[in-house]
């Protein structure tokens, strides 16, 4: 039973332009969100986070958006770098637990 | 200032054999995560401790697996025995509690043959 679910496994994109990975889940306890980003033969790395109290987040070329109705959220990058091709994870997270519920993961290819 | 480190980066095993896998955490976390990834299932979180106390284990797949956090800076995950479908990427994480982002070692590359 998936909790977090990135329903499409591969996304590719031209350089410059923007890119959009998805992530679902389904406990509307979640009250905190995470991407993490991950090069081959290295680990996860934190990218951008975003607390249920906002809808928006933002650092750089990153920027997070949570629809808490939807229980949906989206990364965008923009704009999208040949150095982004990586696999994306989200995960969700309950403050006062130790559980971070990671999806499946998506990974980018941003096309020269 | 060393991030999450794991050894061995690359291990080759015979089925049956045991594995042990070893985490030292960033100093001053007190919580420490083992995650499996896999292509199926992402990453699966398998065990976690916090102040060297085993919290929740209920992902460890079976009895071959165990793991142990003997100190503050140290943490083994072993497998006894190895079985081919434990092939797979293990992750090392730990955080400060009460801080909402996780930091992951680079993994260890498990193939059992």
């Amino acid at each position: 039973d998936q909790q977090v679910k990135q329903n499409s496994p591969s996304l590719s994109v031209q350089e410059g332009r923007i890119s959009i990975l998805n992530c679902d889940y389904t406990n509307s306890m979640f009250d905190y969100f995470l991407w993490y980003k991950k090069y081959p033969a290295e680990g996860p790395t934190f990218l951008i986070s975003i607390s249920s109290i906002k809808d928006k987040n933002e650092d750089g070329r990153f920027t997070v958006f949570l629809n808490k109705s939807a229980k949906h959220l989206s990364l965008h990058i923009v704009p999208s770098q040949p150095g982004d091709s990586a696999v994306y994870f989200c995960a969700a997270f309950l403050s006062g637990t130790y559980k971070y519920i990671f999806g499946t993961g998506t990974r980018l290819k941003v096309l020269a | 200032d060393a991030g999450v480190i794991q050894s061995p980066r690359h291990e080759v095993t015979e089925m049956g054999q045991e594995v042990t896998l070893r985490c030292k955490p960033i100093s001053g976390h007190n919580s420490l995560f083992w995650y499996r990834q896999t292509m199926m299932r992402g990453l699966e979180l398998l065990i976690y401790f916090n102040n060297n106390v085993p919290i929740d284990d209920s992902g460890m797949p079976e009895d071959r697996f165990s793991a142990k956090m003997p100190n503050a800076s140290f943490s083994t995950l072993k497998i006894q025995p190895s079985e081919p479908r434990d092939s797979a990427v293990y992750f090392c994480a730990s955080s400060f509690s009460g801080r909402n982002t996780i930091y992951f070692g680079e993994g260890s590359w498990l193939t059992v043959v």
